[in-house]
């Protein structure tokens, strides 16, 4: 079975830009939640979905936004790109609600490049 | 915040086991603690996760103490390609129905030939 698959690899937008990332979860896996890494740290929550909802959010400005459609796919959009936003995003899915129990598998990322 | 404390890095000799400790004192009694590795540029990849019962799967030990405050992940074979940066997350309500992760800066295991 395909993992959890982002769109695009890698890409460079200029400051002020707007960016749209794209995942597609596991095959049956209902929850998409998006993660912010900064090179040297270690990954930041910014959003989760379950059944298209939003059921938390990580502390991110409103520049950030995401949303998850009725196959599941989510995508996340970064409005007023600025220079920090450069980052690898990650998208990650679970299966069933998010309880502790239950696995959090991640895609390979998507690559932002600010300039 | 990270509730979790790891070494900052670690080397483990090829063909030896890889013992990576993890304190969480603070953890409370519904809070797993899950094991991911990220090797250089790609996503975290899943090892393992446990409540309080040491748990084995194919790629990984995970032994909790009796009080929950610590944890130690095993390796039990080292490989080159096992060089990673292990997280150590206690996955903890974070409101609104959401368990997220949150990752501290991790161990980087290097492992020597």
């Amino acid at each position: 079975d395909a993992g959890v698959t982002q769109s695009p690899t890698h890409l460079i937008k200029t400051r002020g830009q707007q960016v749209t990332l794209r995942c597609s979860p596991i095959s049956g896996h209902k929850s998409v939640s998006w993660y912010q890494q900064v090179l040297g740290q270690g990954p930041q929550f910014i959003f989760q979905y379950y059944e298209k909802e939003e059921r938390g959010r990580g502390n991110f400005p409103d520049r950030f936004s995401a949303r998850q459609f009725p196959n599941y796919s989510s995508e996340l959009n970064v409005n007023a790109l600025l220079l920090g936003d450069s980052a690898l995003y990650l998208c990650a899915s679970s299966r069933l609600d998010p309880t502790p129990g239950n696995t959090i598998y991640f895609g390979e990322g998507s690559w932002l490049t600010v300039v | 915040d990270a509730k979790t404390t790891q070494p900052t890095s670690m080397d483990c000799a090829e063909g030896r086991a890889a013992n990576l400790p993890c304190n969480h004192s603070t953890i409370s009694g519904n809070e797993y603690v899950y094991w991911y590795r990220q090797i250089h540029s790609q996503g975290p990849q899943y090892i393992i996760h446990g409540l309080k019962n040491n748990e084995t799967n194919e790629m990984a030990s995970l032994i909790i103490t009796e009080d929950r405050k610590s944890s130690t992940l095993i390796l039990p074979h080292a490989t080159l390609r096992d060089t990673a940066v292990y997280y150590c997350i206690v996955r903890a309500y974070s409101g609104a129905g959401s368990y997220q992760l949150t990752f501290g800066k991790g161990t980087k295991l290097s492992v020597i030939p």
